[in-house]
């Protein structure tokens, strides 16, 4: 069945560093593809998006590439900061969003 | 615009006891989603809608109970609260065209429910 896999956190960081978040998904045909964040205590974010493969989608520093050969949406970003810190969503849609389990990604300074 | 907003943010049942979580969006979107995320954990979908007067089946159902008799509004019922169903819960809405919301989600804020 469609499912979404994200690498397990939690992703500890030191500021500056380079972020990689892997996520693969099954799904029937190309889905859109997003990453969602989630501030502590807050709700969903949409973060970016790519509607279609080879797409790159980009939001505040991080990119994420929609590669069809893979099934892959990895989330990059160059340098993070503390204010990065949250838990990162993969997901994929047809009418209803598929999510991932979410990654925990912690920035220390 | 507000987008989608649920009330109440906070909330602490006893097992036994029934509630209405409420959910409001002024998008004018077509579906609707209601999802809850445990402790380190993804989101499950509950149930959704596609439009006014109809409502589906999510992954964990079971405890719930939904209606939509507007666009606008989506509520969640829980008829005999249960400790499992202990959890945060967000609503979601979403234009879908041709099967699909290619535009993303919009959640709102999240209702923390507590069952004792």
């Amino acid at each position: 069945g469609d499912s979404v896999t994200q690498m397990e956190g939690p992703v500890t960081l030191s500021e500056e560093a380079f972020l990689t978040i892997n996520c693969t998904y099954t799904a029937t045909g190309y889905p859109s593809l997003f990453w969602y964040v989630q501030y502590p205590g807050e709700g969903l974010q949409l973060l970016l998006k790519a509607t279609k493969a080879d797409d790159k989608g980009s939001n505040k520093g991080f990119e994420a590439t929609y590669r069809k050969e893979t099934t892959s949406f990895h989330l990059e970003k160059g340098s993070v900061q503390v204010s990065d810190s949250a838990v990162y969503f993969c997901a994929f849609n047809t009418d209803k969003l598929i999510f991932g389990t979410g990654t925990r990604l912690q920035v220390f300074p | 615009n507000a987008g989608v907003t649920q009330t109440p943010k906070f909330r602490i049942l006893k097992i036994g006891q029934s509630m209405t979580l409420q959910c409001t969006q002024d998008m004018n979107h077509n579906y609707m989603y209601w999802y809850r995320q445990d402790p380190g954990m993804g989101l499950k979908l509950i149930y959704y809608s596609v439009g006014a007067g109809i409502t589906d089946k999510g992954e964990v159902p079971n405890g719930y109970n939904v209606s939509r008799s507007t666009t606008e509004d989506f509520p969640l019922r829980l008829e005999l609260a249960a400790p499992s169903q202990t959890s945060v819960y967000f609503c979601a809405a979403a234009w879908v065209s041709a099967g699909e919301a290619n535009y993303g989600y919009t959640f709102g804020s999240g209702t923390r429910l507590t069952v004792v």
